[in-house]
């Protein structure tokens, strides 16, 4: 695709249920990012995809937070049973190739847990 | 672990003055890449510039430019003759250059206002 692509845009839910943000990277692109962004904070750092592999998941919070790629390609992250702490704008992020690369951003899912 | 600060939570400035966004950063590493991302309301981060560790001149894209002090551990951000669509949220962010490893670490940001 042209850009990234995050879907969806907006998502509530109630505290406790499960909720799967999806990623869909530059065509292309190996390597694939997951951040975190809390209302008026940086960006945290949760994964990182080379190709299928996750060489760095250490910014996962907790075991309620789990991601995949398949293919090289579309990646989920999956929040179970959530919080309300859980509450903010998920970001993705894919590159080419490592060093001073461009990462490519997608717009973001912002997730609220009522 | 590397860290990133910015100090300036909010700054503002006249259209077509020049503004300058602080960025220190801590590291024990030599080899490293330094970016400055833009995020307008749209919520998507837009690069825009890098600096590589190893190159002493200062990086720059028309009117954005950095300073680079390697040793004082700084990278600010000049933006000259500011316009209106420049105002957005800045980060300021750190990737180490060892191989393998690719997060790029943020600041927690300095919003800016342009002021017509």
């Amino acid at each position: 695709g042209a850009g990234v692509s995050q879907s969806p845009s907006n998502k509530v839910t109630e505290k406790g249920k499960d909720v799967e943000l999806r990623c869909d990277p530059i065509s292309g692109h190996t390597a694939l990012y997951w951040y975190r962004q809390s209302l008026g904070q940086g960006l945290e750092f949760l994964i990182y995809f080379q190709g299928n592999s996750a060489p760095d998941k250490s910014g996962l919070p907790s075991d309620r937070f789990s991601a995949e790629r398949t293919g090289g390609s579309v990646s989920t992250l999956t929040i179970q049973r959530t919080q309300q702490e859980d509450s903010a704008v998920y970001l993705c992020a894919s590159s080419f190739r490592t060093g001073n690369t461009e990462a490519f951003f997608g717009q973001g899912t912002r997730l609220t847990v009522v | 672990a590397q860290t990133v600060t910015q100090s300036q939570p909010e700054m503002s400035v006249q259209e077509a003055e020049t503004v300058t966004l602080s960025c220190t950063y801590d590291t024990s590493e030599s080899d490293y890449y330094l970016f400055w991302y833009k995020q307008p309301p749209s919520r998507q981060m837009i690069l825009v510039i890098r600096q590589e560790a190893y190159k002493q001149q200062n990086a720059t894209e028309n009117r954005f430019s950095v300073n680079f002090q390697k040793a004082a551990k700084s990278f600010s951000l000049k933006i000259s003759d500011s316009q209106l669509g420049d105002a957005a949220m800045y980060f300021c962010a750190y990737r180490s250059g060892i191989q393998g490893a690719q997060k790029l670490v943020f600041g927690q940001g300095t919003r800016l206002t342009i002021n017509p």
